[in-house]
């Protein structure tokens, strides 16, 4: 079952703006992570940010969590050509070992 | 440092045959282990994961199967393929359902 999805499932921007995703969730979680797919690799891992937490930052990413909302945004400032990717949340239900992925956000960044 | 290996990386295999991907962590002891599938261009889907040697939970009824020999040793099985499982197979490790760490996956192509 799907847990998470993004949106927009797709999204191109220039290079040097700013990129925001969003994840929707539908149960209670224990914590939110992003990962990063470049194509043809495994996923990288991001940031994790947990339910008792609003706000996560790590370089040029920002994460926001709204648990009453159910919701996550994924902040890419200054975008690079290398941020070109596919980008995906992953929850972690509540009393589970599992972790469930997205569909993913495909990122173009424009020269 | 742990590091985590799949293989093959790319396999092209008829309809029917059978099918034996392998993957393998170091540098860590009693991971959670996991094995995706992910389709051109989609999301992941959770297969099977393992919390302990002989533990598999499977998440979707299909004709594939795991088994983990070794605590550190994941190994997905068919006994006859079929084209829809053509596909990006990819494994993961990770200690309490924390960040998963991927392997660099393998290619499936059935013809």
């Amino acid at each position: 079952s799907q847990q998470g999805e993004e949106d927009p499932q797709a999204l191109s921007i220039q290079e040097g703006e700013n990129a925001t995703m969003n994840c929707s969730y539908k149960t209670s979680i224990n914590n939110l992570q992003w990962y990063r797919q470049n194509s043809g690799r495994g996923l990288v891992h991001l940031i994790l940010i947990r339910s008792n937490e609003r706000e996560k930052h790590s370089g040029r990413l920002r994460v926001t969590l709204d648990t009453s909302k159910k919701s996550s945004s994924l902040l890419i400032t200054a975008s690079r050509a290398a941020d070109t990717a596919s980008y995906f949340c992953a929850t972690d239900p509540s009393r589970d070992d599992k972790i469930i992925f997205g569909k993913g956000t495909r990122l173009h960044i424009l020269p | 440092s742990q590091t985590i290996h799949q293989w093959p990386a790319t396999l092209v295999q008829p309809v029917g045959s059978p099918l034996s991907l392998e993957c393998t962590v170091e540098g860590t002891s009693n991971p959670n282990l996991y094995w995706y599938r992910q389709a051109a261009g989609r999301g992941l889907q959770l297969l099977f994961y393992s919390v302990g040697i002989g533990q598999i939970s499977s998440e979707v009824p299909q004709n594939l199967s795991a088994s983990r020999p070794q605590d550190r040793q994941f190994i997905l099985s068919s006994k006859k393929l079929l084209l829809s499982d053509s596909g990006f197979y990819l494994c993961a490790w990770c200690r309490e359902s924390y960040e998963q760490y991927f392997g660099p996956g393998t290619r499936l192509t059935v013809t």
